[in-house]
């Protein structure tokens, strides 16, 4: 069965905190993709990934970055966070062109 | 502009009554059109894929419609029940080469017992 795993489901931290959040699939896909889900926003890209060490910019990556070492994982990274970051972290994993396969998400309250 | 809006934005409905969510995108060029279901604190799950070529697409009781004339499109629950209570979002792919994908803000649907 097919698995994206975030490591945090709820976080809360103290603007100015470097906050890291993990994401796991074990389906072999290239492509992984990082969201943040604001009410009446919908999904907005922060970044993705179409291979290891690779990573381009989505639609709203200031004040983000992440990182992927090993196809498998895709982390998101704020390294300073700031209050208009609250919000709910979506990691998502797909082939090329293909469904997307979401985790369950990471609700992150900073303060 | 590459826009998706889908209405209503949030529905009450009783169990065991049907509804149509809609969706209006202004996205080219097209490639595909997902809808997905997003039950409250849960990541969004795929329910139904459709290509330019494809008007309808079901899924049990979720049937899903295409016009890629006036780019509208669908989703019709039937004889709703409990579990169907989430958000819907449609999701359109580009025709571009690359992975960009986007996003309407949701419908948010409540069944009643």
């Amino acid at each position: 069965d097919v698995k994206v795993t975030q490591s945090s489901r709820y976080l809360v931290k103290r603007t100015g905190e470097k906050v890291f959040l993990e994401c796991v699939q074990d389906m072999d896909h290239e492509n992984m993709f990082w969201y943040r889900q604001d009410p009446g926003l919908g999904l907005r890209l922060i970044y993705f990934s179409y291979d290891v060490k690779m990573k381009e910019k989505g639609d709203i990556p200031e004040g983000y970055s992440v990182s992927r070492e090993k196809k498998e994982r895709f982390s998101l990274i704020l390294e300073s966070a700031s209050t208009n970051q609250t919000s709910m972290y979506l990691c998502a994993s797909s082939l090329f062109g293909g469904e997307l396969f979401f985790g369950e998400g990471s609700r992150l309250t900073v303060l | 502009k590459n826009q998706v809006e889908q209405s209503p934005q949030s529905l009450i409905i009783l169990e065991g009554k049907n509804c149509t969510l809609q969706c209006n995108y202004t996205v080219s060029p097209f490639s595909n059109l997902r809808w997905y279901k997003q039950d409250t604190g849960r990541g969004p799950v795929s329910l139904t894929i459709m290509t330019f070529s494809e008007n309808t697409k079901s899924n049990g009781r979720y049937t899903a419609t295409l016009d890629a004339d006036t780019k509208q499109s669908s989703l019709h629950i039937t004889a709703s029940q409990l579990s169907d209570s989430a958000s819907y979002i449609c999701v359109v792919t580009l025709n571009t080469g690359g992975f960009k994908t986007i996003f309407g803000a949701g419908t948010r649907l409540f069944v009643k017992a």
